[in-house]
């Protein structure tokens, strides 16, 4: 099992550009997560997917939008990226809800100049 | 939302030594309390947690605590080994799958 995987590994955007960060996990995951981590702030959550067919804003979805585009996949779009969200992005699962151990992936690390 | 706050930022202790981690909490419905160990350039992993109805929970080195009442709760690691110079992160759930991180705790083993 490869877990939870992430790509691109590192991105560097201009602003204004778009991109999608993509997130797949092969443990038969129903919740997904995407999460940021900036330096001295700890991780905090952008959007997530209780089960397939179903999002939700986090603590800090402006900016951002995602799609559950199955069951194992979660991707997260910056339309028009803005050096703010220069910040390293990790995707994560857990098979129901956080009670449940939450796996997370390698992370993106992002560069918006 | 839920506001975690977690100290110190930073930590030393020499090998052997037991090291503490304390998090406080806002939202008195948190019913669930991961601790995440972050090495250097690798992801979160999961090294223990403990739910509202427990006090608290040990598995070898680590151990953490829980008081509810006071909102507040402690990661403890005892007999500290290099291996365990990390950053740690306290969390706290403010609903089924939200969940508020602490800034983190780098600590370092001294050999």
């Amino acid at each position: 099992n490869a877990g939870v995987t992430q790509t691109p590994k590192f991105q560097v955007l201009k602003t204004g550009q778009s991109m999608t960060l993509q997130c797949a996990q092969d443990m038969n995951h129903n919740s997904m997560y995407w999460y940021r981590q900036d330096p001295g702030m700890g991780l905090r959550l952008i959007y997530y997917s209780a089960s397939e067919g179903t999002t939700d804003k986090g603590e800090v979805p402006n900016g951002y939008n995602v799609s559950r585009l199955n069951k194992r996949e979660f991707s997260l779009r910056l339309e028009s990226a803005a050096p703010s969200q220069t910040s390293v992005y990790f995707c994560a699962s857990s098979y129901g809800t956080l009670q449940e151990t939450q796996y997370f992936g390698p992370g993106t690390r992002l560069l918006v100049l | 939302g839920e506001n975690v706050e977690q100290h110190p930022s930073t930590l030393s202790v020499q090998e052997g030594d037991s090291a503490v981690i304390k998090c406080t909490y806002s939202d008195s419905a948190s019913n669930y309390f991961p601790w995440y160990k972050q090495e250097l350039g690798k992801r979160p992993q999961l090294i223990i947690d403990i739910r509202s109805n427990v006090g608290e929970k040990k598995d070898q080195r680590i151990a953490v605590t829980l008081n509810k009442t006071a909102k507040h709760f402690s990661l403890h690691i005892t007999e500290t080994q290099p291996e365990d110079s990390a950053v740690y992160f306290c969390a706290a759930s403010f609903n089924d799958y939200k969940l508020s991180f602490g800034a983190g705790t780098t600590v370092t083993v001294r050999a």
